[in-house]
């Protein structure tokens, strides 16, 4: 079955950037998603990519995908406090149905 | 307000009590499914629903039931809860629309301890 990795955790100094790596093995994917997950709330989405996309910016979020190698990433410039949280990658197949990574939880230092 | 709801946001309860939890949405859409997160593992599916009256498992299914017998509600049925089924569980939907990436929208979540 579809399995997705993640590093469980990242220490970041304000102002920094930080980037988040994950793994997939469903080449089918259609799209990529990134959650972030702040304490006690729901997943929002953050960001997706199509699968036939290698790059998506969108303010102080850049998506990478190496699709040949199944490697995600996503990069937050100019890292904030209020960008802690558990992060989660997703992948999503035809019929999107969604496959979890464990999540990486960020904490951001000041 | 566009919204995913679940209720209770907390509960503890003891082996072989049943409980539902409610989940609502108003934005009229098809897909629903639930999933539990737990540390490390990430969210896995429990059961999904394409349209009313419509369910199949999902990825860890055994020990839940779901009914969907209107469009807007999915409860997650625990006939006889475990202690392994403590867990963070949580309610999403989504339009089957094939124009958008289709995102899915998570309710807040249910913290369920079984004791």
């Amino acid at each position: 079955g579809e399995d997705v990795e993640q590093s469980l955790f990242l220490s970041v100094r304000e102002g920094d950037s930080s980037v988040i790596n994950c793994t997939y093995t469903d080449s089918s994917s259609t799209y990529l998603y990134w959650y972030k997950q702040e304490p006690g709330a729901g997943l929002q989405l953050l960001t997706y990519i199509f699968s036939n996309m290698d790059m998506k910016q969108d303010q102080r979020l850049t998506v990478l995908l190496n699709k040949k190698d199944k490697h995600l990433s996503l990069r937050i410039a100019d890292t904030q406090t209020g960008d802690s949280a558990i992060y989660f990658c997703a992948e999503g197949d035809a019929g999107n149905k969604l496959t979890f990574g464990g999540g990486t939880r960020v904490l951001v230092k000041p | 307000e566009a919204q995913v709801t679940q209720n209770p946001r907390y509960l503890i309860t003891v082996t072989g009590k049943k409980l539902t939890v409610t989940c609502s949405q108003n934005m009229n859409h098809e897909y629903m499914s639930w999933y539990r997160q737990d540390p490390g593992l990430g969210l896995r599916q429990i059961y999904y629903s394409m349209n009313v009256e419509v369910t199949d498992k999902g990825d860890v299914p055994e020990g839940y039931k779901v009914s969907r017998k209107e469009k807007r509600n999915f409860p997650l049925i625990l006939e006889s809860p475990s202690p392994n089924q403590t867990s963070l569980y949580f309610c999403a939907s989504r339009s089957t629309g094939r124009s958008s990436y289709n995102e899915q929208f998570f309710g807040p979540g249910t913290r369920l301890t079984v004791l």
